[in-house]
């Protein structure tokens, strides 16, 4: 079984320009996630998918992120414009369901803005 | 909503050498716990959840967990460490019931000394 894909896996940008990250779930996972993760802390939840419908979007800073889930397949998480403390690893992972029981995690996009 | 506590940051012991990892989470509701783990530049793998059931929760590469509801902990154990068991250790929590959000904590760096 294919996992989570996740491209770029580095980036590195300036401040004030933007930044696409995209994320294919593994086949037939209904929910995806999307979750920040800064260095020396434990990964935050961005946003949630169920199919293409947002269940969770608390804490994603949406004056500069955006997420679209086209189709209930693959997603791209948009930042724009970056600033520094964006710089963090950017996970994506599915789940059937709807349920955290069994999410699986891609590798990540580390981003680094300078 | 639920908090989770890795009470430390870093833990270094001796290969072959015994080790335990604390975690203590705080809900007002029934949850499930888990153990992730993440290698230098990889995503987050499953090792072990509890859901329900025994308190005794066996997960992969030899890790077991037990769940203490009085204590609200979740400890993560391993009778003899290898020096591919460095890596950084997260507890995680989600509430059993509704969204099941995953709460990571800040994470816990096992360092394995030959």
């Amino acid at each position: 079984e294919a996992g989570v894909a996740q491209s770029p896996r580095y980036k590195i940008i300036e401040k004030r320009q933007s930044v696409a990250f995209w994320c294919n779930p593994i086949s037939g996972h209904a929910t995806l996630y999307w979750y920040q993760q800064i260095l020396g802390q434990g990964p935050k939840l961005l946003i949630q998918f169920q199919n293409n419908g947002v269940v969770d979007d608390s804490q994603l800073p949406k004056d500069r992120f955006s997420a679209e889930r086209l189709k209930g397949v693959d997603s791209t998480l948009k930042i724009q414009p970056a600033k520094l403390e964006d710089s963090a690893v950017y996970l994506c992972a599915s789940s059937l369901e709807g349920t955290s029981r069994a999410a699986f995690f891609g590798q990540g996009t580390r981003l680094t803005v300078v | 909503a639920q908090s989770v506590t890795q009470l430390d940051s870093q833990v270094p012991v001796f290969e072959e050498a015994p080790v335990e990892l604390r975690c203590n989470y705080s809900s007002s509701v029934s949850v499930y716990l888990f153990w992730y783990v993440q290698y230098p530049n990889q995503g987050l793998q499953l090792l072990l959840k509890y859901l329900s059931g025994s308190t005794l929760v066996k997960g992969i590469n030899g890790f077991e967990a037990e769940f203490n509801k009085s204590q609200t902990s979740f400890h993560l154990r391993k009778p003899s460490v290898h020096i591919s068991d460095t890596a950084e250790y997260f507890c995680a929590v989600s509430g059993a019931q509704g969204a099941q959000k995953l709460v990571f904590g800040q994470g816990t760096r096992l360092t394995i000394n030959p």
